[in-house]
């Protein structure tokens, strides 16, 4: 099994480029999420979707957009890259929600410029 | 708002000593801590966990101390090995009823030399 993988792992925009960050597991878990990781901030939340065909917003959603393509994959799309979204993106996912383990991906390196 | 502190950002420590990381919460519904390890260039990896009706929970060389009233917890490593070293999260878990949303700490930077 590979678990979380995360595609691409390194990217570099231009400001008001688009991309999307693609995100797929194989642990048949019903529950995935966004992070962005920044220096002296942790990890932070940006959407989650805690089933197959709903998604929610986390703690900060602003100029991002997410789907739930199926019970596999989750992507994060970036419409118009900022300089304040270069960061490192994680991918996680959930067998349930409750108290259970978030199984991380390896990340993606965004640089927008 | 940070709902949780962790502390300290970096700590350095001899082979063979006891690493302390720290973290306080302000919200009482949390109801799950887990201690999340990182390496460089990796994803965050469950490191051990904690529910609030139990004070200690140890792992190995790893203890989660926990103190409800206070509102804080701690990440003990005993016998801090080279290959401890690693970015240390702390989390707290909120169960919304649909999903279980973990607000992170701000991270510890462990460099345990010999």
């Amino acid at each position: 099994n590979a678990g979380v993988t995360q595609t691409p792992k390194f990217q570099v925009l231009k400001t008001g480029q688009s991309m999307t960050l693609q995100c797929a597991q194989d642990m048949n878990h019903n529950s995935m999420y966004w992070y962005r990781q920044d220096p002296g901030m942790g990890l932070r939340l940006i959407y989650y979707s805690a089933s197959e065909g709903t998604t929610d917003k986390g703690e900060v959603p602003n100029g991002y957009n997410v789907s739930r393509l199926n019970k596999r994959e989750f992507s994060l799309r970036l419409e118009s890259a900022a300089p304040s979204q270069t960061s490192v993106y994680f991918c996680a996912s959930s067998e349930e929600w409750g108290l259970d383990t978030q199984y991380f991906g390896p990340g993606t390196r965004l640089t927008v410029l | 708002q940070q709902q949780v502190k962790q502390s300290p950002q970096s700590l350095i420590v001899q082979k063979g000593g006891i690493s302390i990381i720290n973290c306080a919460y302000e919200n009482t519904a949390f109801d799950y801590f887990p201690w999340y390890q990182q390496f460089p260039g990796k994803g965050p990896a469950l490191l051990i966990a904690i529910r609030p009706d139990v004070s200690e929970k140890k792992e190995g060389r790893f203890t989660i101390s926990f103190n409800k009233s206070a509102k804080q917890f701690s990440l003990h490593i005993m016998d801090s090995q080279p290959g401890d070293s690693a970015t240390y999260f702390c989390a707290a878990s909120l169960n919304t009823g649909t999903a279980s949303k973990l607000t992170f700490g701000t991270g510890t930077r462990l460099q345990v030399t010999l």
